[in-house]
């Protein structure tokens, strides 16, 4: 099955700042690759997602860039806000099913 | 839009007592999930349904049953709750391969 890496949180940024999550993950094959929010107290919800090599998902000022080589998905965002503040989770999916990461933190302060 | 519904919210329940968490979608999805959420541990998929009728374990089934009663409704089952098996729990449905749309979740304590 696959395996998720992401980066440990907390990530305490000012508002303003720029937001970098790694991820790494192991497939068999070539999985679509998503990434979730979650606000505090809510259900995951749907970021952005890309479902083949080179492809870059974006939502809400959020990128993510599908590295094959490096099966990699980075999450980024150019200039955070206080209501960024959530945890987010890298996921691909294998066979319509999605292997979640540990999640990562981020605090935005005024 | 409803998306997917999980009842109860909230549950306290007493060691090897048993209970049933529902849920309900309305997107007309074919596959649907439980997983539960443990800190520093992200989502792990306990049960999941591809099709209505079909049902199959995911990372951690030990402890639970499920039930696809139609394709809307797929209920999970703790028959003698354990202190381990307090949680988060969030059902969640989609379309093969598609985005997964999440319940706003149960927070389950096992006392």
């Amino acid at each position: 099955g696959n395996s998720v890496t992401q980066m440990e949180g907390p990530v305490t940024l000012s508002e303003e700042a720029f937001l970098t999550i790694n991820c790494t993950y192991t497939a068999t094959g070539y999985p679509s690759l998503f990434w979730y929010v979650q606000y505090p107290g809510e259900g995951l919800q749907l970021l952005l997602k890309a479902t083949k090599a080179d492809d870059k998902g974006s939502n809400k000022g959020f990128e993510a860039t599908y590295r094959k080589e490096t099966t990699s998905f980075h999450l980024e965002k150019g200039s955070v806000q206080v209501s960024d503040s959530a945890v987010y989770f890298c996921a691909p999916d294998s066979w319509g099913k999605l292997q979640f990461g540990a999640g990562t933190q981020v605090v935005v302060t005024p | 839009n409803a998306g997917v519904t999980q009842t109860p919210k909230f549950q306290v329940l007493k060691t090897g007592q048993s209970m049933t968490l529902q849920c309900a979608q309305d997107m007309n999805h074919n596959s649907m999930y439980w997983y539960r959420q443990d800190p520093g541990m992200g989502l792990r998929l306990i049960y999941y349904s591809a099709s209505e009728g079909t049902t199959d374990k995911g990372e951690v089934p030990n402890g639970y049953n499920v039930s696809r009663l139609n394709k809307r409704e797929f209920s999970l089952r703790l028959e003698s709750a354990a202190p381990s098996q307090t949680s988060v729990y969030f059902c969640a449905s989609s379309e093969l391969e598609g985005a997964v749309t999440f319940g706003s979740g149960t927070r389950l304590t096992v006392v």
